[in-house]
């Protein structure tokens, strides 16, 4: 299986910050890497696909880049409703796997 | 409107059974591939399984922690994709999501436009 290596597993910023979290594939998984964000009592809200796409409704100031095995996830200016803990995803191959998560808090 | 709601969580003994229903509205469970994931205190999220879409053979996988306990299927015509759950231990407590995804022949499309609110599993003695 594909390990997901996702740091840091906490943040603390202030509103205004950007805010950087990245995830490392233990192998090439190409562009297969989405990004999800949890908050308390809700379910996944699915953010990013293939990397860098915004799903419809997600503020253009959420961002991804990367390929291969190194992936970032960027919020370029952390808004109190951004408070929540954000997981990777890679999907190929089978199975999925999560990276641990990176819990965001504001300063 | 999509709309996907699961049930039939509740609290259990290790080694008992339980299944999970999502009820769906708003579109055909057969032409989209389904997929459950769970988030565990131990964790986090962490992807149980799917099963393809009619067109891609309606066929399973599961991930490793879960092979040969728990079971995907799904009735068509009542719109419900369900999660057999046997031989439940502690570590399979959590809230459990279902997914629409969607569908990509064999592989994963990854893809999972919309979840359910999820329902809570907990397996203790």
């Amino acid at each position: 299986d594909i390990q997901m290596t996702q740091s840091p597993s906490s943040l603390s910023a202030s509103v205004g910050d950007r805010v950087t979290i990245t995830c490392q594939a233990s192998h090439d998984i190409g562009n297969s890497l989405n990004w999800y964000q949890v908050k308390p009592g809700k379910a996944p809200k699915f953010l990013i696909y293939d990397v860098n796409n915004l799903r419809p409704g997600v503020p253009l100031r959420f961002s991804g880049s990367g390929s291969g095995t190194d992936f970032t996830l960027t919020i370029s200016s952390l808004q109190p409703e951004d408070i929540a803990t954000y997981y990777c995803l890679q999907y190929d191959p089978l199975p999925p796997t999560f990276g641990q998560g990176t819990k965001l808090e504001i300063k | 409107e999509v709309i996907l709601e699961e049930s039939g969580g509740d609290w259990v003994q290790p080694g008992r059974s339980l299944r999970l229903s999502c009820t769906t509205s708003g579109f055909n469970i057969a032409d989209y591939a389904m997929s459950w994931f769970r988030q565990t205190p131990g964790k986090g999220l962490e992807w149980v399984g799917f099963i393809r879409s009619r067109g891609y053979g309606g066929t399973t996988e599961n991930a490793a922690s879960v092979k040969g306990r728990f079971t995907i299927s799904r009735d068509e015509s009542k719109s419900i994709v369900y999660l057999e759950m046997k031989s439940l231990k502690s570590e399979d407590t959590g809230v459990y999501y279902c997914t629409r995804d969607l569908p990509a022949g064999d592989v994963w499309s990854g893809y999972t436009d919309y979840w359910g609110p999820g329902t809570q599993v907990s397996v203790s003695s």
